[in-house]
């Protein structure tokens, strides 16, 4: 398995509901990821995990809670959201091979829509 | 922390014509420097990617040069067809970081 694959693919919530996005990849990586993507904007690195530890947050929300159960799994929590939150939200994941900067290897990503 | 610098915004080319699109970054320790395409409504793919230790590098139509000393890099494109029209996102990152930094995105347009 080459790719990374999230769930769902759409997803609206309104904003006082409790859900969340899931990341999956089997090609043995050890760094995953969480983006958010606004309309013609670059994707914005949220979460980084390494090694199953939360190595980077870029000072998200506490509304987004990310969790990494083991080494292919990366899920977002999600609560209490706001309708500026909606947005494409991205996962990615790269090798981590001894520190080296790794190509990242993004999911489909999850549309989400807070009304 | 760095900062990438893309232009042009958006970029129209005739069907075999050559496009460019170049990035500048601030940090003299950055030195991964990937190239993703992102047709609408599809994730982000990765087309090339360059490491500082390297001037240049092609793969058939797509080629990727650095210059460490102005700090900037480019994407060529040569023989466009319309399939390359996407936006094209630029970024770099350092050594022993995870985080990549990405340039703002140009809209390439390929017309027939």
């Amino acid at each position: 398995d080459t790719e990374v694959t999230q769930t769902p693919k759409h997803l609206v919530m309104g904003m006082t509901n409790k859900k969340s996005l899931k990341c999956e990849q089997h090609m043995g990586h050890r760094a995953m990821y969480w983006y958010k993507q606004k309309a013609k904007k670059p994707p914005e690195l949220m979460f980084v995990y390494s090694y199953e530890k939360l190595s980077i947050n870029e000072s998200v929300p506490s509304r987004f809670s990310p969790e990494c159960p083991n080494s292919s799994l990366l899920n977002l929590h999600l609560h209490a959201l706001q309708p500026e939150d909606s947005a494409l939200y991205l996962c990615a994941s790269s090798p981590q091979r001894g520190g080296r900067a790794d190509t990242q290897y993004f999911g489909p990503g999850t549309r989400l829509t807070v009304l | 922390g760095e900062n990438v610098e893309q232009h042009p915004s958006t970029l129209s080319v005739q069907e075999g014509d050559s496009a460019v699109i170049k990035c500048t970054y601030s940090d003299s320790a950055s030195n991964y420097f990937p190239w993703y395409k992102q047709e609408l409504g599809k994730r982000p793919q990765l087309i090339i990617d360059i490491r500082s230790n390297v001037g240049e590098k092609k793969d058939q139509r797509i080629a990727v040069t650095l210059n460490k000393t102005a700090k900037h890099f480019s994407l060529h494109i040569t023989e466009t067809q319309p399939e390359d029209s996407a936006v094209y996102f630029c970024a770099a990152s350092t050594e022993y970081g995870n985080k990549l930094v990405f340039g703002a995105g140009t809209i390439l347009r390929v017309k027939s």
